[in-house]
């Protein structure tokens, strides 16, 4: 499996401002996803992206409020925007390394929103 | 509104026992099935996928699946107290790349 990691690990940040995360993986792939884990809760997909495309998002995701880059196909970015308390969570990217579905996750950003 | 059920536990099992974690899912056409280890504080690991009905074996693990029953189970033997975790059950959405994931089970396994 590919070697995934996430900048940065964890982060505290004031309401209002935004916060841009990085996954960088060691291999190309095609599909690199972003996940939100709330305390206690299971994996919500934000969206899916691809390089050379928009991302696509899911239902109650939205691109103002999550910009996502993927401008090649080791790096993705997500951004969480103008941040509220409700946005802390752990935010997580994924790969998918073939044509199949299985996903490698990243080690996670752990985000708190004061 | 595809869907994952798992039963959240905790499941508690005595060193050494069989622990058994299943799951349902609701999206007929899913192909892909896949079971997560998750540790306190720590990201969800890949242990097992399947595709086909019936059982796959890797090590102290095996999963079952019965497409007609939309049904996902995993075993472990042999359970270990560094098994103890939460277990993700994940079915690709049909059509898509996408996986759905289920709320977990958490296994407590003592010693």
């Amino acid at each position: 499996s590919a070697v995934i990691s996430q900048k940065p690990s964890r982060d505290i940040c004031q309401r209002g401002t935004s916060l841009t995360i990085q996954c960088q993986v060691d291999s190309q792939v095609t599909m690199m996803f972003w996940y939100r884990q709330q305390p206690g809760q299971s994996l919500t997909l934000i969206a899916t992206a691809n390089q050379g495309s928009e991302a696509t998002y899911e239902s109650g995701f939205v691109i103002d409020k999550f910009p996502i880059s993927r401008p090649n196909l080791t790096f993705s970015t997500l951004t969480v925007s103008n941040m509220s308390p409700e946005d802390s969570s752990i935010y997580l990217c994924s790969v998918a390394t073939t044509a199949a579905y299985e996903q490698y996750f990243g080690p996670g950003t752990r985000l708190t929103v004061t | 509104q595809k869907e994952v059920e798992q039963n959240s536990g905790p499941l508690s099992v005595p060193e050494g026992a069989i622990a058994s974690l299943n799951c349902t899912y609701s999206d007929r056409g899913s192909q892909s099935f896949f079971w997560y280890r998750q540790y306190s504080g720590k990201s969800p690991e890949l242990i097992m996928f399947i595709y086909s009905n019936g059982d796959k074996e890797d090590g102290r693990f095996t999963a079952q699946l019965n497409k007609a029953s939309q049904y996902v189970s995993l075993l472990i033997r042999d359970s270990q107290p560094s098994d103890s975790a939460t277990y993700l059950c994940a079915v690709n959405e049909a059509g898509f790349q996408k996986l759905v994931f289920g709320t977990g089970t958490r296994l407590l396994v003592s010693p």
